[in-house]
């Protein structure tokens, strides 16, 4: 148990609706990063929030965005729903900023969109 | 950009026996972090191992340890004694520090595609 938890586990959207999926880091953890998984590939980095800033970002267009809030609980959304959003979306958080150590994983949500 | 290259999409090896996991990444930085994590069917990733790049001796943990070799930016993971829960995908991982438009720093990790890896009774 890493103490991230993700909600919900499994979701079904259809194309060009709008999700909200969510997170909750350990508590100290000021630090979370979101990865999208695609069937079959590794986790490929969205975003990064510190103490409720975006701090960097990832390969990904504004329609994805995120929230992260003083209780240790982040949000990730996604805009107008698109096919190629199916995968694992993954939150990890970690207890320092910049050269962490180790970021401790959610058990992720599964989004298919049909 | 870096990029972490895996090779072996699947291994396999039987309980007891060692294995090794290749991973190969290309970087012009000098100082970065190395790791390999672990994904069960279970879907959370955890992690395995870390090598810090300016250290030379090679990570241990337990039945796991790491060859890593800067000059070749090669950095494998030899797993001893093989059980049955170390069947899993293995995704061996990048991180550097990234500064953003503010000029204040970030971490980020680049993953490889991935290794899964079945222990045989």
């Amino acid at each position: 148990e890493t103490g991230v938890t993700q909600s919900p586990t499994h979701l079904i959207k259809t194309r060009g609706q709008q999700v909200t999926l969510r997170c909750s880091s350990q508590s100290g953890h000021n630090t979370v990063s979101w990865y999208q998984q695609a069937l079959g590939q590794g986790p490929q980095f969205i975003f990064q929030y510190y103490r409720e800033e975006e701090n960097g970002r990832g390969n990904f267009p504004p329609r994805f965005s995120g929230l992260q809030f003083p209780n240790y609980s982040s949000e990730l959304n996604v805009n107008a729903l698109e096919l190629d959003d199916s995968a694992l979306y993954l939150c990890a958080s970690s207890p320092d900023l910049g050269p962490y150590l180790e970021a401790f994983f959610g058990q992720g949500t599964r989004l298919t969109v049909v | 950009a870096q990029t972490v290259t895996q090779s072996q999409p699947e291994m396999s090896v039987q309980e007891a026996e060692t294995v090794t996991l290749s991973c190969t990444y290309d970087t012009s930085e000098n100082n970065y972090y190395l790791f390999w994590y672990k994904q069960p069917p279970s879907r959370q990733m955890i992690l395995v191992i870390r090598q810090e790049a300016y250290k030379q001796q090679n990570a241990t943990e337990n039945r796991f340890s790491v060859n890593f070799q800067k000059a070749a930016k090669s950095f494998s993971l030899k797993i001893s004694d093989s059980q049955l829960g170390d069947t899993a995908m293995y995704f061996c991982a990048f991180m550097k520090l990234h500064l953003n438009a503010g000029g204040t720093s970030y971490g980020k990790l680049t993953f490889g595609q991935g290794t899964i890896l079945t222990v045989h009774p």
